[in-house]
């Protein structure tokens, strides 16, 4: 695709259920990124792909929370276990490092845990 | 001390008004910098990427103070429609990774 797609776009789930957020990166970026964004407040970062691997997932909150990446393309962010506190907007970004840092974002998933 | 820090605001200036923003960040090595734009409710899009002789688009300007390591974003004749946050982001050290500050949020009063 054109851009950077993520599904899906909304996300409620019940307390204590798994979920799992996808993202589509730009054709051919490397590079991708996880962030949580809760309303009002700015981007908290989750972790970074280079690859398939993850070299920083220092800012995972807790055990709760994993992701992987397959084939340098899609990725999946999941989370057991959710709490309220998880309600927010998840967005995935991705880059093409060997050109320009400059990341592109997905519209984001925005999970509600009731 | 974060790796990349911005002045919250929010800036509440008036329509016609000329607004600069700032972003510290604590790397030497960073090699890579951008400004990004967030809507409410929206996701973050890139507004221009900042060079070392500085950049100009239009009636924005961004800057590299590599010294002091900071990057700025001046905004002239401001318009009801850049009310928004603006983010800034520079690249970890000598990586790829992407650090993002937590924006400054900017409102245009008419």
């Amino acid at each position: 695709g054109a851009g950077v797609s993520q599904s899906p776009s909304n996300k409620v789930t019940e307390k204590g259920k798994d979920v799992e957020l996808r993202c589509d990166p730009i054709s051919g970026h490397t590079a991708l990124y996880w962030y949580r964004q809760r309303l009002g407040q700015g981007l908290e970062f989750l972790i970074y792909f280079q690859g398939n691997s993850a070299p920083d997932k220092s800012g995972l909150p807790s055990d709760r929370f994993s992701a992987e990446r397959t084939g340098e393309s899609v990725s999946t962010l999941t989370i057991q276990r959710t709490q309220q506190e998880d309600s927010a907007v998840y967005l995935c970004a991705s880059s093409d490092p060997g050109v320009n840092t400059e990341a592109f974002f997905g519209q984001g998933t925005r999970l509600t845990v009731v | 001390r974060k790796e990349v820090e911005q002045d919250p605001g929010p800036f509440n200036v008036p329509e016609g008004a000329t607004v600069a923003f700032n972003c510290t960040y604590s790397n030497s090595a960073s090699q890579s910098f951008f400004w990004y734009r967030q809507d409410c409710r929206k996701e973050p899009k890139l507004l221009m990427s900042v060079y070392s002789s500085g950049n100009e688009d239009g009636r924005f300007t961004a800057q590299l103070n590599r010294a002091s390591q900071y990057i700025s974003l001046l905004i002239r004749d401001s318009k009801l429609s850049d009310s928004a946050t603006y983010l800034c982001a520079v690249n970890k050290g000598s990586s790829y990774k992407l650090i993002f500050g937590s924006g400054t949020r900017l409102l245009v009063r008419p």
